[in-house]
């Protein structure tokens, strides 16, 4: 099932600086996004969503694009933290569905 | 802030026995989820169930897979004759409701290792 891909396995960024992690989906009936953070041995945690009538969502230092002619939706984290070290998942939702279907994660790793 | 719970934290069970995992969701929640995570694969969606029956499952919820909400609080996931290939992190999750908007909430996960 790779409805949803996020390409980079890893992601490493200086704290302060802007971390951006990608997500690209193929079914265009997704009509709901969400990212979630991760830490080991934890459950997934979640972080922000955004649905498809929307471009934008913002949350504190969170914001999520998404660009529904290119299937694709990024999350940005400014600025970044050591404590958002962790696996970011991206999941979708297709409209008149519940579940959600996930990315492979990115790992993020913020350095001081 | 309420919080999504699992038991136990890990289990460990010998091929072919029955396990069951237990999950207490957000108690205001009417949706609930079963999810699982093999080691180094993809979260993937096991089943949902709302009003005391399965809303949606995929194909890898077959029979030897059942839920069940007991009583008020409680939400079980049951597998009745575990394979090795069953090993991986199970997660459950709820939701208040499943409109446009709506966001799952998850449990810090069950780790069944089957021997």
């Amino acid at each position: 099932d790779q409805q949803v891909k996020q390409n980079s396995p890893s992601l490493s960024v200086q704290e302060g600086r802007i971390s951006i992690l990608n997500c690209d989906y193929t079914n265009s009936m997704f009509d709901y996004f969400l990212w979630y953070k991760k830490y080991p041995a934890e459950g997934p945690t979640f972080l922000i969503s955004i649905s498809s009538i929307k471009d934008k969502n913002e949350d504190g230092r969170f914001t999520v694009f998404l660009n529904k002619s290119a299937k694709h939706l990024s999350l940005h984290i400014v600025p970044s933290q050591p404590g958002d070290s962790a696996v970011y998942f991206c999941a979708a939702r297709r409209k008149g569905f519940q579940k959600l279907v996930f990315g492979t994660g990115t790992r993020l790793l913020v350095s001081p | 802030e309420p919080e999504v719970t699992q038991t136990p934290s890990h289990q460990v069970t010998q091929m072919g026995q029955e396990v069951i995992l237990r999950c207490v969701p957000i108690s205001n929640h009417l949706y609930f989820y079963w999810y699982r995570q093999i080691l180094g694969q993809k979260v993937e969606f096991l089943v949902s169930f709302y009003n005391n029956e399965i809303s949606e499952k995929s194909e890898i919820f077959d029979d030897q897979f059942s839920v069940e909400r007991p009583d008020g609080s409680n939400f079980t996931l049951k597998i009745r004759s575990t394979k090795l290939e069953d090993s991986a992190m199970y997660f459950c999750a709820s939701s208040e409701e499943s409109g446009v908007v709506d966001t799952q909430y998850f449990g810090p996960g069950t780790r069944l290792t089957v021997l």
